[in-house]
């Protein structure tokens, strides 16, 4: 079973655009969602992070936004740049982490065109 | 100074053959793990090792194993290799209690 869900799958944005990406997820003892960028060739890298007790967590360009009372999470990046491509995961553990099962979502490759 | 490493960066084999992947961290982690990414980029728990002892081991064939001879290094063996077992394997890290994953580069490993 799926405990992360994330949309879309891919998205095309135009430079200077909006892209926006949403994930849902159903365990309440969730605590810690982190997005996660991927660039080809390359591991995933902690992008941004929030915890559950904020509706808003902006760092530059990249914005998530938090909805506890939907199990909702989403991450906003603002005027997308072409080296943003890459693929984004969401993601949801629980704190503390020792060693337990970080669940990610399955994934959005955004590409941004010039 | 790579944080996460792990080698090699591309394997191709023959089908039955075994092989291994190595993992070196040098963050002072505490935490280890593996995970499998296949074709559709999807991101999936192996094994996590928290000082050296087997935490979570997923529904893997037990054609894989684990082994961590001291708390900064997992290393996967796979014995007689599939051509389902082709995908990218990551190398990961954290330290207890912040839930941050490091990854490391990937190997890439092609079944023939």
């Amino acid at each position: 079973q799926q405990q992360v869900k994330q949309s879309p799958q891919s998205l095309i944005v135009q430079k200077g655009g909006i892209s926006i990406i949403n994930c849902a997820y159903e365990n309440t003892a969730f605590d810690y969602f982190p997005w996660y960028q991927q660039f080809p060739g390359k591991g995933p890298a902690l992008l941004i992070a929030i915890r559950p007790d904020v509706s808003e967590k902006k760092e530059g360009r990249f914005t998530i936004s938090f909805n506890k009372s939907a199990k909702q999470f989403s991450l906003h990046i603002m005027d997308s740049q072409p080296g943003d491509s890459a693929t984004y995961f969401c993601a949801a553990s629980k704190t503390p982490n020792t060693g337990n099962q970080f669940y990610f979502g399955t994934g959005t490759s955004l590409t941004v065109i010039p | 100074d790579t944080a996460v490493s792990q080698t090699p960066k591309y394997l191709v084999t023959q089908m039955g053959n075994d092989k291994s992947i190595k993992c070196e961290q040098n963050l002072g982690h505490d935490t280890m793990y593996w995970y499998k990414q296949d074709s559709k980029k999807f991101l999936k728990i192996m094994f996590s090792y928290n000082n050296k002892e087997l935490i979570i081991n997923e529904t893997v064939p037990n054609r894989f194993s684990p082994k961590s001879p001291d708390k900064a290094h997992l290393n996967l063996h796979i014995n007689s290799l599939e051509l389902g077992d082709s995908a990218v394997y990551f190398c990961a890290s954290s330290q207890a209690p912040m839930p941050k994953l490091f990854f490391g580069s990937g190997t890439q490993l092609s079944v023939l």
